[in-house]
């Protein structure tokens, strides 16, 4: 069965912090591994999409890196911002032809000043 | 910029009634899906729908549920009978190509009392 995991559950940094968000996932055929930006109450916003053969893709202060071998991926995230308060949520495309994403959980990400 | 409009926003139901969740996609994209949150869980694939007819669906999927483009712009969920556990965030997506970025709209909040 495909499995998105992802960890931490939730994460609490000071404005101005760096973190990293981590995925991990059994999907399969891969095609690609996408983070989606999720405000209470709103849509998911993509942040970055990455097939197998990259394995870096920034977008501003997020920062995706993926490790198709060992099939984790993460989010980086650099001098933190209020409005970075969010859930992260790490998304994986199976190549079935017909496109069908997996969810992970999300990481809760609170930023505080 | 263009983007994926929902309405309503919420709609509250009784338990047993239809229900029809309206989406407006972007207007050049060819690849349209339909997904859940359930309070506090991750987002769940339903459908997805290209050249008016479905190409994928989950196990959620099922006779209550049915997808349907009635005109050149409107991409609509109906559920039949309502339940309890139909309580939840859809939202619908688009995208020009699969594999490609998927657009999410704001979603529609539906609790069946």
């Amino acid at each position: 069965k495909n499995q998105v995991e992802q960890s931490p559950q939730s994460l609490i940094i000071l404005e101005g912090k760096n973190c990293t968000l981590q995925c991990n996932y059994t999907v399969s055929p891969f095609s690609n591994l996408r983070w989606y930006k999720q405000d209470t109450g709103r849509g998911p916003v993509s942040l970055t999409i990455m097939t197998f053969s990259e394995n870096t893709k920034s977008n501003g202060r997020y920062t995706a890196t993926l490790d198709a071998d060992t099939k984790q991926s993460s989010l980086h995230i650099t001098a933190s911002q209020l409005s970075d308060s969010a859930s992260y949520i790490c998304v994986v495309s199976a190549n079935f032809g017909n496109e069908k994403l997996t969810f992970g959980t999300g990481t809760r990400l609170t930023i505080i000043p | 910029e263009p983007e994926v409009t929902q309405t309503p926003s919420h709609q509250v139901t009784q338990m047993g009634q239809e229900v029809i969740l309206r989406c407006v996609p972007i207007s050049n994209h060819l690849y349209f899906y339909w997904y859940r949150q359930i309070l506090g869980q991750k987002v769940e694939f339903l459908v997805s729908f290209y050249n008016n007819e479905i190409s994928e669906k989950s196990e959620i999927f099922d006779d209550q549920f049915s997808v349907e483009r009635p005109d050149g712009s409107n991409f609509t969920l109906k559920i039949r009978s309502t339940k309890l556990e139909d309580s939840a965030m859809y939202f619908c997506a688009s995208n020009i190509q699969t594999q490609e970025t998927q657009y999410f709209g704001p979603g529609t909040r539906l609790l069946v009392l």
